[in-house]
């Protein structure tokens, strides 16, 4: 079945470093990715997004980088700041128009 | 322009207690959706509605009923809280299902079943 994994359950990064979160996915149809921050006690929080034809999106300080041929998504944040500190979640679209997450990956920064 | 509202934030509920979580959204958009999140299980899609007037099941449907009441509002129904639903549940919205657009979520409601 369709699965999304992230490499990672934890990340430590110290302040002003760049970060790199990773993940990988099994559906190859999938055709749309998101990335999604989340905070203590919030919601989901939509960062960014992919379509597969492109293999590279930038935002501010943020760029996810798309790799079809291996199946991986990659969300890089610039210059990391405590307010990054947040679990991350990657999510794919199938083509029943699910959204399927991964399990996140939690970013702590160090001042 | 709020987004997307939940209430209430936090509930305690009895086992066999019924209760309605309620979610309202302001940027017109046509799908809804309610999903939980449980730890190590990432969020699991509970119901959606695509469109107003319509609901599906997701993938953990049990124990759940759901009501789009107009565009805006689309409620998630406990009829018979069990522990196994302490959960957090979050309520998202987009312009369009399948149709890679972005879902924007609510801030949770926190769930306890004792």
């Amino acid at each position: 079945g369709e699965s999304v994994g992230l490499h990672l359950p934890t990340l430590s990064v110290q302040e002003g470093d760049n970060s790199i979160i990773n993940c990988a996915y099994s559906n190859s149809a999938s055709d749309y990715f998101i990335w999604y921050k989340q905070e203590s006690g919030k919601g989901p929080q939509f960062i960014i997004d992919i379509r597969s034809n492109m293999d590279k999106r930038q935002g501010q300080r943020v760029t996810v980088l798309l790799n079809k041929t291996v199946k991986h998504l990659s969300l890089q944040i610039a210059a990391t700041q405590p307010g990054d500190s947040a679990v991350y979640f990657c999510a794919l679209e199938n083509q029943g128009g699910k959204l399927i997450f991964g399990q996140g990956t939690e970013l702590s920064v160090k001042p | 322009n709020a987004g997307v509202t939940q209430t209430p934030k936090f509930q305690v509920l009895k086992t066999g207690q019924s209760m309605t979580l309620q979610c309202a959204q302001d940027m017109n958009h046509n799908s809804m959706y309610w999903y939980r999140q449980d730890p190590g299980m990432g969020l699991r899609l509970i119901y959606y509605s695509a469109s107003e007037g319509t609901t599906d099941k997701g993938e953990v449907p049990n124990g759940y009923n759901v009501s789009r009441l107009n565009k805006r509002e689309f409620s998630l129904r406990l009829e018979s809280a069990a522990p196994s639903q302490t959960s957090v549940y979050f309520c998202a919205s987009s312009e369009a299902r399948g149709q890679e657009e972005t879902q924007y979520f609510g801030p949770g409601t926190r769930l306890l079943v004792l």
